[in-house]
């Protein structure tokens, strides 16, 4: 059964501060890494995606990816009030037609 | 770019009747589709995936004969609930995946959803 793990949550962070997300998971043949932003009510928006080991930044948001650790994160800086939303981490299937596995999703909370 | 729309958005029908819900990508073509199915406070389960000419591959413990996907052309797929119950209700939600693929091969661009409610 492959697995992708995330933190529920809700995870909390004053206006302005770094918020951390995490997820791990259990395919070690997976090649593709991806964060979706999800508002209540609302489908899930693309915000990063990551393929090889390392960081890689785009505005306000940094993707880690460790394949050795099976651990990728998502890091916010200067978190908005609007980051508030729940986010999805997914994981691509080696060999499987494109096919994702979604974690169960981080709640995070901007407090002004 | 990578727009999919997803129609209706929001539907209430009578236990008993069908459903349909089409998905569509606009600025791209979509070899792939794919359908979730998402219940309050839970992540996203895949239903099934769809493929342009060919038959969809259901996850286990999906009925293909109530959920029946045609995938007609590049950018349409329609995903029918058939003799829907009170149970199917529940927010359904398409992506798409460029069939150029852009080195991205696996990134998938979600419709805005479809909220079936069966009274």
């Amino acid at each position: 059964q492959k697995e992708v793990e995330q933190n529920s949550g809700p995870l909390s962070v004053p206006e302005g501060a770094i918020a951390s997300l995490n997820c791990t998971y259990s395919d070690r043949g997976s090649q593709s890494f991806f964060w979706y932003r999800q508002y209540s009510g609302k489908s899930p928006e693309l915000i990063m995606s990551i393929y090889s080991n390392g960081d890689k930044e785009d505005g306000r948001f940094t993707a880690q990816l460790n394949k050795a650790s099976q651990y990728v994160s998502l890091l916010i800086r200067d978190s908005q009030p609007s980051d508030s939303a729940t986010y999805l981490c997914a994981v691509g299937l080696g060999n499987q037609g494109g096919k994702l596995i979604f974690g169960q999703g981080t709640e995070l909370s901007v407090k002004p | 770019g990578a727009v999919v729309s997803q129609h209706p958005s929001r539907v209430i029908c009578k236990s008993g009747t069908s459903v349909k819900i089409e998905c569509r990508s606009l600025d791209f073509q979509a070899t792939t589709m794919f359908w979730y199915r998402q219940f309050p406070k839970q992540s996203l389960m895949l239903m099934a995936t769809s493929n342009e000419g060919s038959k969809a591959t259901y996850e286990q413990g999906v009925e293909k004969d109530k959920f029946l996907i045609n995938h007609a052309s590049l950018t349409l797929s329609t995903l029918t609930v058939t003799s829907a119950h009170p149970e199917d209700s529940s927010f359904y939600i398409c992506s798409a995946r460029d069939a150029l693929g852009t080195g991205s091969y696996n990134e998938q661009f979600f419709g805005p959803g479809t909220r079936l409610t069966v009274l």
